[in-house]
C-alpha cells in the first residue's frame, strides 16, 4: 500500500479484556515496528520484525504482550488481560531494509483501557 | 541502558529566525542518526537522516553529527509557524541487535 495501515485508530476497552492491534506495512518493506507512545512522553520500543529472522521481542514489557507477523507482511500485536497502564498509543512502523533506515510510521492506534 | 538525550523544551523562536535542537547519545557504536517531526495528535514523520560527521543539508533544514562529542543538532532555517511540533531524535545503536532509540523530544513553538 501506500502507508502503513494500522487498525483500528481508537480503541477503548474494559481492564481485563483482551485487545488485537493489527499494522499492514508499505509493500515491500522487510522490517516492521512496533512502539507505543504515552501522553507526553516519547517512544518506547516494543518488538521488531525483520524478515524471516527471528522477531526481536526485547521490549515487550510484560508476558501480556506477544506480535506476530504473518507471511513476512501484515503483524498482530496482541495484549491479554488489559491494565490501565496500557493506555498509550501503539504506533507501527515499517522500513526498506531495517533499523539503520527511517522509517515511516503509521496513524497509530489510541488504545484506552477503562 | 543506550539513552537519547533532548531538552524537553519548549522552545519558542520568532517567525524568520534559526531554531536550534540538540541530541545527545551514550553509544559511540551508533550508526545512523534521524530526526523526526511530530505535530500533536499524529504519529512522527522523518524529515533527515545522517549517517558521517558534518553537515547535511535539505531545503531549511540542517543536520549536524559529531560523532566524537556524541552530539546531534538539526537546524531549522527561516522558521515558520507551520514547523511548530515536537521534534524526535533518534539513534541506530546496537543493544542485542539493531535498533532505533528515541529521545522524549523538544517541543518547538515558532511565533507569528
Amino acid at each position: 500500500g501506500a502507508g502503513v495501515s494500522q487498525s483500528p485508530s481508537n480503541k477503548v476497552t474494559e481492564k481485563g479484556k483482551d485487545v488485537e492491534l493489527r499494522c499492514d506495512p508499505i509493500s515491500g518493506h522487510t522490517a516492521l515496528y512496533w512502539y507505543r507512545q504515552s501522553l507526553g512522553q516519547g517512544l518506547e520500543f516494543l518488538i521488531y520484525f525483520q524478515g524471516n529472522s527471528a522477531p526481536d521481542k526485547s521490549g515487550l514489557p510484560s508476558d501480556r504482550f506477544s506480535a506476530e507477523r504473518t507471511g513476512g507482511s501484515v503483524s498482530t500485536l496482541t495484549i491479554q488481560r488489559t491494565q490501565q497502564e496500557d493506555s498509550a498509543v501503539y504506533l507501527c512502523a515499517s522500513s526498506f531494509k531495517g533499523s539503520g533506515y527511517g522509517y515511516t510510521f503509521g496513524s497509530g492506534t489510541r488504545l484506552t483501557v477503562v | 541502558q543506550k539513552e537519547v538525550e533532548q531538552n524537553s523544551g519548549p522552545l519558542s523562536v520568532p517567525e524568520g529566525a534559526i531554531a536550534s535542537l540538540n541530541c545527545t547519545y551514550s553509544d559511540r557504536g551508533s550508526q545512523s542518526f534521524f530526526w523526526y517531526r511530530q505535530y500533536s495528535g499524529k504519529s512522527p514523520e522523518l524529515i533527515m537522516s545522517i549517517y558521517s560527521n558534518g553537515d547535511k543539508e535539505d531545503g531549511r533544514f540542517t543536520a549536524q553529527l559529531n560523532k566524537a562529542s556524541q552530539y546531534v543538532s538539526l537546524l531549522i532555517r527561516d522558521s515558520q509557524p507551520s514547523d511548530s511540533a515536537t521534534y524526535l531524535c533518534a539513534v541506530n545503536s546496537w543493544n542485542g541487535g539493531f535498533k532505533t532509540i528515541f529521545g522524549a523530544g523538544t517541543r518547538l513553538f515558532v511565533k507569528a
